[in-house]
């Protein structure tokens, strides 16, 4: 099983580029959220998902966009990218009563 | 709201000393507990967990008890080797309608370093 699929795994913007971190799952899970990771911050929040068609903001959402128009499909977008948006970003996936599942992780750098 | 504290790092050991990482954790209802670590350069893997009060989650002879009392998730293990050396992760799922709709909150990581 290939579990959850994060591309690219390293990308460099400049400052207000647009890009799309994309993320799929092949486990047919409900739920479905994108995480930051930055020194000393521990995972924030940004968005979930609850099941298609459905998407709620996070705990850090500004400057993030995302839809869900299919279960296996979850991409998260930059509208305008910033230098405070430089992090690691993953995806994960879950059934909502278990573990969560991720992905190796995007690491973007914004100049 | 939800809420993990853990212990801040780096935490550093030398091969066979005994682990506790601290971890307790605030939530309205029941929420699941959870281990995760991550090794240089990959994602989050589960390393155990635990669902209700007094269970006992284990793997790789790392354990931890969930102890509603205390509201604690206390990491272990009795000898720790290099390649333990990574950043554990504390996090928990809150129960609310759905259960874990709002996705797991964690606590900010503690690196580990297992010296020879």
């Amino acid at each position: 099983n290939a579990g959850v699929t994060q591309t690219p795994k390293f990308q460099v913007l400049k400052t207000g580029q647009s890009m799309t971190l994309q993320c799929a799952q092949d486990m047919n899970h409900e739920y479905m959220s994108w995480y930051r990771q930055d020194p000393g911050m521990g995972l924030r929040l940004i968005h979930y998902s609850v099941g298609a068609g459905i998407t709620d903001q996070g705990e850090v959402p500004n400057g993030y966009n995302v839809s869900r128009s299919t279960t296996e499909d979850f991409p998260l977008r930059l509208l305008s990218a910033a230098p405070s948006q430089t992090s690691v970003y993953f995806c994960a996936s879950w059934t909502g009563r278990a573990e969560a599942f991720f992905g190796q992780g995007t690491r973007l750098t914004v100049v | 709201g939800d809420s993990v504290t853990q212990m801040e790092g780096p935490v550093t050991l030398s091969e066979e000393a005994f682990l506790t990482i601290n971890c307790t954790y605030t939530a309205t209802g029941y929420p699941s507990l959870f281990w995760y670590v991550q090794y240089p350069g990959e994602g989050l893997q589960l390393l155990l967990k635990a669902t209700k009060a007094d269970d006992k989650g284990s793997n790789k002879g790392f354990e931890a008890t969930y102890r509603k009392e205390t509201t604690s998730f206390h990491l272990e293990k009795g000898s720790v080797q290099v390649s333990d050396s990574a950043v554990y992760f504390c996090a928990l799922s809150s129960r609310r309608g759905g259960g874990g709709a709002d996705g797991l909150t964690f606590g900010k990581g503690t690196h580990l370093i297992i010296q020879p």
